[in-house]
């Protein structure tokens, strides 16, 4: 199965500031899917970015874009303009193209007023 | 109208007890999964079913055994609960060969006791 890694526990940014969370996965397949995940104290899971592994422009949605490196196997989110409704746990996600999904550990983002 | 419905929200029970975790989607997707979110916030995989049929089925104890009546259900059944069983249990579902993101219940808080 494929893995996915994330290898900041924790992150902090100043409001206002830009961070960036890294990803980094494991597959033999061309042709998946990868996601960020928001999940913010009330648990519940939000979308904030998805990526196709066809796809070489990178996606973007206002404050969040992505900077997937296919050949890197590598897929960072990058938040610009932080805000204090940022602060929560992100995941990575790994979808392959027959819907295997798997997860990061996460990391947990901090912003500081 | 909730697109992933999960019951209970929270669910606290005694060792040794025998409990149910319900999930309906009503998006008319193909796959369902079940995840459990441990005390450090980890996501991993239990069980993946596509059109009723198990596709994934992950190192999970025999005691969880999961039910799918049709493609819009998928029940986890938890026998002989333990100490280890206590984590947030995620229902998802996904259309397969699609970008569209995992859709998620809101997490079943599981407490044994």
């Amino acid at each position: 199965a494929q893995t996915v890694t994330q290898s900041q526990p924790e992150m902090s940014v100043q409001e206002a500031e830009t961070v960036t969370l890294s990803c980094t996965y494991d597959t033999s397949e061309s042709d998946y899917y990868l996601f960020w995940y928001k999940q913010p104290p009330s648990r519940q899971m939000i979308l904030v970015i998805r990526q196709e592994a066809y796809k070489q422009q990178n996606a973007t949605e206002n404050r969040f874009s992505v900077n997937f490196q296919k050949a890197a196997k590598s897929f960072s989110l990058k938040i610009s303009d932080s805000q204090l409704g940022d602060a929560a746990m992100y995941f990575c996600a790994y979808r392959s193209f027959n819907n295997d999904m798997r997860f990061g550990a996460g990391t947990r983002l901090t912003v500081k007023p | 109208d909730t697109a992933v419905s999960q019951t209970p929200k929270y669910l606290v029970t005694q060792m040794g007890n025998d409990k149910s975790i319900k999930c309906e989607q009503n998006l008319g997707h193909d796959t369902m999964y079940w995840y459990k979110q441990d005390s450090k916030k980890f996501l991993k995989i239990m069980f993946s079913y596509n059109n009723k049929e198990l596709i994934i089925n992950e190192t999970v104890p025999n005691r969880f055994s999961p039910k799918s009546p049709d493609k819009a259900h998928l029940n986890l059944h938890i026998n002989s609960l333990e100490l280890g069983d206590s984590a947030v249990y995620f229902c998802a579902s996904s259309q397969r060969q699609s970008n569209t993101e995992a859709f998620f219940g809101q997490g079943t808080r599981l407490t044994v006791v």
